[in-house]
């Protein structure tokens, strides 16, 4: 099935650690999403492409960086991970225009952890 | 910018009962207007979707949405709730900002159906 996936579905890492998490999809949809979800919150946008156009929301901190490769795969980068940033990262992708164009499709997420 | 309130954060119904969860929505222009939600252990997946013309739409497994233009809401309603539809459902609201498609989602209700 076409999808969207994530790797890991769980990351531990150390404050001040570089991380990267995976991002990939099989629908062919120009626009890849990364969003921030906390306990209890809404997910919250932190950047997204649209094909190579990358879109930083204002109050995303630099500390977050991300890079798409080529169509199927985007990746966040958090360079100093704080304890302020364990969370669950969804990676979502939409179509650009056209019939249910942005209507937007989940991966399962993955759990970030700082220790 | 645009902002979405859902005003029930946990709601616990018994099977059979009607649902109705609220979602208001900040933003002046045109927007479209979604429902999402997440069964446990699972991602986040459209369960219906407003975008123009009959104000009444109608999602998988029984569940309805209203768009009230003149209240901005666009609430959630089943007629008559089963223990599977326990689930967080997020409301989500798609409109311009800075000159791309934006959307923002609300923060979540938490929906427990008892046997």
């Amino acid at each position: 099935d076409a999808m969207v996936i994530q790797n890991p579905r769980y990351q531990v890492t150390q404050f001040g650690k570089p991380v990267t998490l995976s991002c990939s999809q099989t629908l062919n949809h120009n626009v890849m999403y990364w969003y921030q979800q906390k306990s209890s919150q809404a997910p919250k946008l932190l950047f997204h492409y649209y094909d190579k156009d990358f879109n930083n929301e204002a109050d995303t901190p630099d500390n977050f960086q991300s890079r798409r490769p080529n169509t199927s795969f985007c990746f966040l980068d958090i360079r100093s991970p704080g304890l302020g940033d364990a969370a669950m990262y969804l990676c979502a992708t939409s179509r650009a225009a056209g019939p249910s164009a942005d209507t937007q499709y989940f991966g399962p997420g993955t759990r970030l952890t700082v220790l | 910018a645009q902002s979405v309130s859902q005003h029930n954060h946990h709601v616990i119904l018994s099977e059979a009962a009607s649902l109705e969860l609220g979602c208001n929505y900040s933003y002046g222009g045109t927007v479209n207007l979604f429902w999402y939600v997440q069964y446990p252990g699972q991602h986040l997946q459209l369960l219906l979707k407003y975008f123009s013309g009959d104000p009444l739409v109608k999602g998988i497994k029984g569940f309805e949405a209203e768009f009230i233009k003149s209240k901005f809401s666009f609430n959630l309603r089943k007629p008559s709730v089963q223990w599977s539809d326990t689930a967080e459902y997020f409301c989500a609201v798609n409109a311009n900002s800075g000159g791309y498609q934006k959307v923002t989602f609300g923060t979540g209700t938490k929906l427990q159906v008892i046997p």
